[in-house]
């Protein structure tokens, strides 16, 4: 079954603990994406990489890192979480323009 | 870049059509049109997507003006199950620019 898989499903961290979410996907897709959701402010878009080791930054890449040294692979590396990092996050990979997205993590920094 | 602007929410009743307007003025050439939805917060599924022409698939269909400035999703036949939120989506190749999206309520 072709899936995106994100781990933690939750999870409730202090501020300054450093956190990894993982994200894999099972469907050979080049293009893979990081996402956050607020309240009223729909998804937007914190990293994207079109292929291993190429990323860049989306609209909100400020305090967060990612890697792609595995195609299947695209973790989103939080060094020093702060309380406004508290939200949904998604994950994704696509050919083309057709994304699949994960089950989302909830992450709340306290 | 296509920034996409969508009212806020629409009501509809079920069976009927549901039509949901996207305006994206700023969309330049190359860029696709692209239409998810959101049930609560499960990750956003893939509705369909347009270029120049209309789009038709087992879901929905997708009209865009001749001049690319707006597109219409339209749901036939709405279900309560298709109570969600919806998105428009402008798609340069390399980033996706989601705005807040049109909250559907279908009724009975």
């Amino acid at each position: 079954e072709a899936q995106v898989t994100q781990n933690p499903r939750y999870l409730i961290t202090v501020t300054g603990k450093k956190l990894t979410v993982t994200c894999s996907q099972n469907m050979n897709h080049e293009y893979m994406s990081w996402y956050r959701q607020d309240p009223g402010l729909g998804l937007r878009q914190i990293y994207y990489s079109m292929n291993v080791e190429v990323t860049d930054k989306g609209d909100v890449p400020e305090g967060y890192k990612v890697s792609r040294k595995e195609k299947r692979n695209f973790p989103l590396i939080l060094e020093s979480p702060s309380p406004n990092q508290t939200s949904l996050y998604f994950c994704a990979s696509s050919y083309f323009g057709e994304q699949y997205f994960g089950p989302g993590t909830r992450l709340t920094v306290t | 870049d296509a920034k996409t602007t969508q009212p806020t929410s629409m009501d509809c009743a079920e069976g009927r059509a549901a039509n949901l307007p996207c305006n994206h003025s700023t969309i330049s050439g190359n860029e696709y049109v692209y239409w998810y939805r959101q049930i609560h917060s499960q990750g956003p599924q893939y509705i369909i997507h347009g270029l120049k022409n209309n789009e038709t698939n087992e879901m929905a269909s997708l009209i865009i003006t001749e001049d690319r400035k707006s597109s219409t999703l339209i749901l036939p036949h709405a279900t309560l199950r298709d109570t969600a939120v919806y998105y428009c989506i402008g798609y340069n190749f390399n980033k996706f620019y989601f705005g807040s999206g049109t909250k559907l309520n279908v009724k009975p």
